[in-house]
């Protein structure tokens, strides 16, 4: 079975560029959550989907948007981005509902997209 | 607001050498405590979940532990292929949801 992956991999913007993240879930999933990742930092909440609606939103700005597809893969897009956006970004899939208890094995995380901003 | 501490920031151990890594954390309703490990440029992988205080969970040379306030993970006799950034993480449910809060990561190197 295919893990979570993300695409690209890595990606390199200028200041005041657009950027879409990409994520797809394990199969069966249906939850599926965003993470930011600064050098040096554990892993920041930022959205949460569920069967394709906005479950949870940490504290980001208006900036950063995401979106669920009906076959539960996702994209997060991060407008007029900032140098402080750097950052690794992970996608997370967990097989069960909105405020149930996780299997034992928790939340499956992919790689990520390693972003630069320059 | 949910929290969680890791300590030490680093720790650099002689392979065989064993270790305790510690979180503490303040948190509105436990609903799991998490362990990651990640290697650099990679994604967190999951190690353990911990759900009431005294419960072990054990894998490898790796052995995790909870109390009401704090978590430890125990390497023993480690490898230098233990080497990598371990997290912890709680999980809480808030405003209809649930979300995992990371501490900062313990790294740890483990030299031949």
């Amino acid at each position: 079975d295919a893990g979570v992956t993300q695409s690209p991999t890595h990606l390199i913007k200028t200041r005041g560029q657009h950027v879409t993240l990409r994520c797809s879930p394990i199969s069966g999933h249906k939850s599926v959550s965003w993470y930011q990742q600064v050098l040096g930092q554990g892993p920041q909440f930022i959205f949460q989907y569920y069967e394709k609606e906005e479950r949870g939103r940490g504290n980001f700005p208006d900036r950063f948007s995401a979106r669920q597809f009906p076959n539960y893969s996702s994209e997060l897009n991060v407008n007029a981005l900032l140098l402080g956006d750097s950052a690794l970004y992970l996608c997370a899939s967990s097989s069960t509902r909105q405020g149930a208890t996780p299997p034992d094995y928790g939340y499956t995380f992919g790689s990520g997209t390693r972003l630069t901003v320059v | 607001e949910d929290q969680v501490t890791q300590s030490p920031e680093a720790l650099r151990l002689q392979e065989g050498e064993s270790s305790s890594l510690n979180c503490s954390y303040t948190v509105s309703g436990l609903r799991g405590l998490f362990w990651y490990r990640q290697d650099p440029g990679k994604g967190p992988e999951f190690l353990f979940t911990l759900y009431s205080a005294g419960e072990e969970k054990e894998k490898e040379r790796l052995k995790a532990t909870l109390t009401k306030k704090e978590s430890f993970l125990h390497i023993t006799a480690p490898k230098p292929e233990d080497s990598a950034t371990y997290l912890c993480a709680v999980r809480s449910f808030s405003s209809g949801y649930s979300t995992l809060t990371f501490g900062k990561g313990t790294m740890l190197l483990v030299s031949p």
